[in-house]
């Protein structure tokens, strides 16, 4: 079957990093997505990842090991507006983005 | 650039009406779009995949005959929640494919519509 696992929710300091994980097990693979959801919003794409290795993207990074079937998305220097949901996403055999549950984070002061 | 917008951004209606909800690909042309549905507090949840110019294909569990999806042209699809009853209440959000092999299968996403029936 096809899972998409990420923790439920988060919370950090503002000012600090956290660490987003994300297992996926899929038919097939064609990359990675990390999207962005706030509150009563779509998703907007935040990283793409096809090989192996870690991405940086200013204060986000997003990083892909495909022999473990995981991912992590990682953001430094946290603002109170990135308080969201990130949803990761695996593109499947058929180019078909099968979405995980998505990780509320929660920053504090 | 790669805009997707959605009309109407929210809607209410009566239990028993239909509603329309318009997606359009704004600066590009899509030969795909997907639309989802996203109760609160839970994930994006695929209801079907169009394709311009041929039928949709509807995930399981997903009722083609409620829920009408038409992509006349390469920018525009519509989704029509017929005889919508309460438990259709949901945010609804549509996405768009660009054409073509070097975009990395991104989907853009339009605003999505909050539909709520009374």
């Amino acid at each position: 079957g096809q899972n998409i696992d990420q923790p439920t929710e988060m919370t950090a300091t503002e000012g600090a990093i956290v660490q987003i994980n994300c297992t996926y097990q899929t038919s097939g693979f064609n990359g990675l997505f990390w999207y962005q959801q706030h509150a009563g919003e779509a998703p907007t794409f935040l990283s793409y990842n096809v090989l192996d290795g870690l991405e940086e993207k200013g204060r986000f990074s997003s990083f892909l090991s495909r022999s473990k079937g995981y991912s992590y998305l990682l953001l430094k220097e946290l603002q109170m507006k990135d308080s969201a949901s990130y949803l990761c996403a695996s593109l499947d055999s058929n180019y078909q983005l099968i979405w995980g549950a998505g990780t509320k984070l929660i920053i504090k002061p | 650039g790669a805009v997707v917008s959605q009309h109407p951004s929210w809607v209410i209606c009566k239990s028993g009406t239909s509603v329309k909800i318009e997606c359009r690909s704004l600066d590009f042309q899509a030969t795909t779009m997907f639309w989802y549905r996203q109760f609160p507090k839970q994930s994006l949840m695929l209801m079907a995949t169009s394709n311009e110019g041929s039928k949709a294909t509807y995930e399981q569990g997903v009722e083609k005959d409620k829920f009408l999806i038409n992509h006349a042209s390469l920018t525009l699809s519509t989704l029509t929640v017929t005889s919508a009853h309460p438990e259709d209440s949901s945010f609804y959000i549509c996405s768009a494919r660009l054409q073509g092999a070097g975009d990395l299968y991104e989907q853009y996403f339009g605003p999505g519509t909050r539909l709520t029936v009374t």
